[in-house]
């Protein structure tokens, strides 16, 4: 696509309940990014993939987080049993390689999570 | 562990006007990239500006540019002839040249243009 897309775009949710985001990177990129930005906050790194492969995910909070790219192309990251503390804006971000860091890279316009 | 400090929460301008935002990080590695991101009320994020820390030339995109001091690992953001529409959070970014693009943030400044 044009651009990265995230969907849904606002999601509430009830405590405890599982949670799934969706990112479909820009067509043809290689790296896909996951970020959390709390409101005030500056986005902090959840996970990456290169292709289909995790690469690092070492920013994941904890084991209720998980994240996938199983064709290596759109990526879903999963939170379950939600809490609270979850609640923020999740953003997609991807990038032709890593070679092309120098470009930065493009960000979705985020899902914005409310955990009630 | 990269750290990145924004020490200025707020700031706030007048059009027209030049305002500098600070930024310093830290690290022990040599080879990485500085990145200046804009946030606007629509919560978009937007490339502003980037800097490779082997250049030692500062990088300039139209009315911005940045003060690089590799040695004082000060990365600033001057905006030239401020216009409203920079009204925005601004965060400075880091990312190791071999850590796959995982970026680091500041805790961001919220700049305000006022007419």
């Amino acid at each position: 696509g044009a651009g990265v897309s995230q969907s849904p775009r606002y999601k509430v949710t009830k405590r405890g309940q599982d949670v799934a985001l969706r990112c479909d990177p820009i067509s043809g990129h290689v790296s896909l990014y996951w970020y959390r930005q709390a409101l005030g906050q500056g986005p902090e790194f959840l996970t990456y993939f290169n292709y289909e492969a995790q690469q690092d995910k070492s920013g994941l909070p904890n084991d209720r987080f998980s994240a996938e790219r199983p064709e290596g192309s759109i990526s879903t990251l999963t939170i379950q049993r939600t809490e609270q503390r979850d609640s923020a804006m999740y953003r997609c971000a991807s990038s032709p390689g890593q070679g092309y860091l120098a470009n930065g890279y493009t960000f979705g316009s985020g899902t914005r999570l409310t955990v009630v | 562990a990269q750290t990145v400090t924004q020490s200025q929460p707020e700031m706030s301008v007048q059009e027209a006007e030049t305002v500098t935002l600070s930024c310093t990080y830290d690290t022990s590695e040599n080879n990485y990239y500085l990145f200046w991101y804009k946030q606007p009320p629509s919560r978009q994020m937007i490339l502003v500006i980037r800097q490779e820390a082997y250049k030692q030339q500062n990088a300039t995109e139209n009315r911005f540019s940045v003060n690089f001091q590799k040695a004082a690992k000060s990365f600033s953001l001057k905006i030239s002839d401020s216009q409203l529409g920079d009204t925005a959070m601004y965060f400075c970014a880091f990312a190791l040249y071999n850590q796959g693009g995982k970026l680091i943030f500041g805790q961001g400044t919220e700049l305000s243009v006022k007419p």
